[in-house]
Formats: structure tokens, sequence, C-alpha cells
């Protein structure tokens, strides 16, 4: 069965302190994809990153960054620099192959505060 | 482009009500879904369709009963409001899958439900 952890319930940090989430997921299939989303406090989900099972490559995108290790079965999200912009719940999700489906399952996110 | 509207933004129900929450989108997209996020629990599942005429359930169907009819509309329904209803409800659509291959949900600004 699929299970995305995110053990960090809450996280506060100073402003311009670098800050990782951690994302530990289980799943028995191969083929898989991860996610993050962000959850500001007007409270949309904004899409962060999308991630397949084949492409352990880390990612960066500006001051987000992205470790995805299929040993340890962790996506961890890394902010550098933090901003108060950046206070906000982040989800991590996995999705299950299922045909014309592929139901994302989200962890149960965890709340950012940068204090300024 | 309005993406995915959610109706209505706010809505306070008493208990044995019923009431359906509604969500349309403008993207074509086949597949849409409806998730519930409470407190501590992330966003879970609660009815998913791949196309017109297509529903199915998800992690948490109970109490809440869909239908879809067209490609852009993907209706929510409670049929007797319970207090354990009380969440904020999220619809989702998605570009059409290849197999496994999942892109991002497009999410709805949510509908925050209270049922007394």
């Amino acid at each position: 069965a699929q299970k995305v952890t995110q053990a960090q319930t809450e996280i506060s940090v100073v402003e311009k302190e670098d800050v990782t989430l951690d994302c530990v997921y289980e799943t028995r299939d191969t083929t898989y994809y991860l996610f993050w989303y962000k959850q500001p406090p007007s409270g949309e989900l904004v899409f962060l990153i999308r991630r397949n099972s084949f492409d352990e490559q880390n990612e960066i995108s500006g001051r987000y960054s992205w470790n995805f290790q299929k040993s340890t079965s962790s996506f961890n999200f890394t902010i550098t620099a933090s901003q108060v912009v950046d206070s906000a719940v982040y989800f991590c999700a996995l999705s299950r192959p299922q045909t014309g489906a592929n139901n994302l399952f989200f962890g149960t996110g965890t709340r950012l505060t940068v204090i300024p | 482009n309005a993406g995915v509207t959610q109706t209505p933004k706010f809505q306070v129900l008493k208990t044995g009500q019923s009431r359906t929450l509604q969500c349309a989108q403008d993207m074509n997209h086949e597949y849409m879904s409806w998730y519930r996020q409470d407190p501590g629990m992330g966003l879970r599942l609660i009815h998913y369709s791949v196309g017109a005429g297509i529903t199915d359930q998800g992690e948490v169907p109970n109490g809440y009963n869909v239908s879809r009819s067209t490609t852009e509309d993907f209706p929510l329904r409670l049929l007797s409001a319970a207090p354990s209803q009380t969440s904020v409800y999220f619809c989702a659509s998605r570009r059409p899958t290849s197999g496994v291959s999942t892109g991002e949900l497009f999410f709805g600004e949510g509908s925050r439900l209270t049922v007394l």
C-alpha cells in the first residue's frame, strides 16, 4: 500500500536560515511519481515539483532544491536562505499507478514558519 | 482561463441537511477528483473520475456521492451532513495520463464546510 510520511509537523526557522523538509514514502510499485505542493496561508495548493521513480537526479530551482533517494525512499525538500514568504504548509505526495487514474496520496504536511 | 472553480467557498449546514459542492474546470481535463483536508491528516481522496460517466471511490467515500455527466463538471453531494464532515474540500483536475505517467493536479481554491 502507498504511504507518505512527513514526520515534521511544524518547523520554525529564522529568516535566511536553510531548512529541509523530510518526506519518506512506501510503495510496492516500480514506477511512480512524487510531488511537492505548497499551501500558503491563503489556502490554495501550489504545485512545486514532480519527479518520476527513474530519475534520481537532484533538482534545483532558485532557492528550492529536492533530493530524491530511492535507497532510503526519501524525497526531501530544502529551502535555502528562507524568506517570510516561504511560510506555508508543504505537502509531499505519491502517485499510485492505476489505469487512467494514478491517484495522488498525500502526507500530513509540514507547517513551516519563517520568523523575520 | 479560470482553471478549477469551486462553489460555494463557505457553507454552514445543520446535521442532516444535504448539499452539493460544485466543481467546474475549463481545461478539458478528463481526470477530476475530490479531496478533503483536515488538521493533521493532510488531504484524503474522496472520489475521483477518469472521464464523463465514470466515477470511483477513493480513501474516504462514505457519506458522499458524485456524478460526472460532462467533462467540465464534477459535483460532490453530501446526502445527510454530519459534524464529521466539517472540513475543507478541494476539487482537482489533471491532463490525461499515459500509462503510469502522471502530471500535476490543478486544484480549486477550496470549499470550507461546517456542519453543526
